[in-house]
């Protein structure tokens, strides 16, 4: 299989815990994105990375959020100190032209 | 913040039926597109429309874009039950971040 790959695809924590999630983009795509999306919404962006820069942050990442890109291949979202608040499905895309973005299956990330 | 609305928010209807979807938004775009949602599942890419395009086909599926009215449709033909998902709307306006509408649940009943 060679689209967006996420891992976990669940994860229950507990509140204050520390999560990552992963993602594996598809080979050739050199653009990476995160969204989140909670229960009857659309996704919300998150981030964006061209290679191993992050060149975008929303609003919505606060400074418990922080995501990295090493060498531009796969990506990494962690979460510190998770609420109830944070309970929602991660999204991670990828793409090689600045349009059509392809996504990968998500996080389904519980915090009780 | 959600960019536009998805109307109507649910649409029930019998195979075979024509299926339309609307779209609203606010701010200028470089393209819209649609994706398609199973339940719980991630989001698959259906069709990309550039700002100085009007109307684009794509087997089943034909959108329209009026910039004027900052407003797009997708009409799915024939539709069949596994055309049940949700549906949304998405704009990208400079930032290559898309901006996703709150969906349409279609439910095509066999």
């Amino acid at each position: 299989d060679t689209g967006v790959s996420q891992d976990p695809r669940h994860k229950i924590t507990k509140r204050g815990q520390n999560v990552t999630f992963r993602c594996d983009p598809i080979s050739e795509h050199n653009r990476l994105y995160w969204y989140r999306q909670t229960l009857g919404q659309g996704p919300e962006f998150l981030t964006y990375f061209q290679n191993e820069a992050q060149l975008e942050k929303s609003r919505l990442l606060s400074d418990r959020f922080s995501a990295e890109r090493p060498k531009g291949s796969f990506s990494t979202l962690e979460i510190q100190r998770t609420e109830q608040g944070d309970s929602a499905m991660y999204l991670c895309a990828s793409s090689y032209s600045p349009y059509e973005q392809y996504f990968g299956p998500g996080t389904r990330l519980t915090v009780t | 913040s959600q960019q536009g609305e998805e109307d109507p928010q649910a649409l029930s209807i019998q195979e075979g039926e024509n299926a339309t979807m609307n779209c609203s938004y606010k701010t200028s775009i470089n393209n819209l597109q649609w994706y398609r949602q199973n339940s719980g599942r991630g989001l698959v890419h259906l069709i990309l429309i550039r700002s100085n395009e009007r109307e684009k086909h794509s087997g089943r599926l034909r959108v329209t874009l009026d910039t004027s009215k900052k407003s797009s449709s997708l009409l799915i033909t024939a539709s069949r039950a596994a055309d049940t998902a949700s549906y949304f709307c998405a704009t990208e306006a400079g930032s290559y971040q898309l901006t996703f509408g709150k969906g349409t649940k279609l439910s095509v009943i066999p």
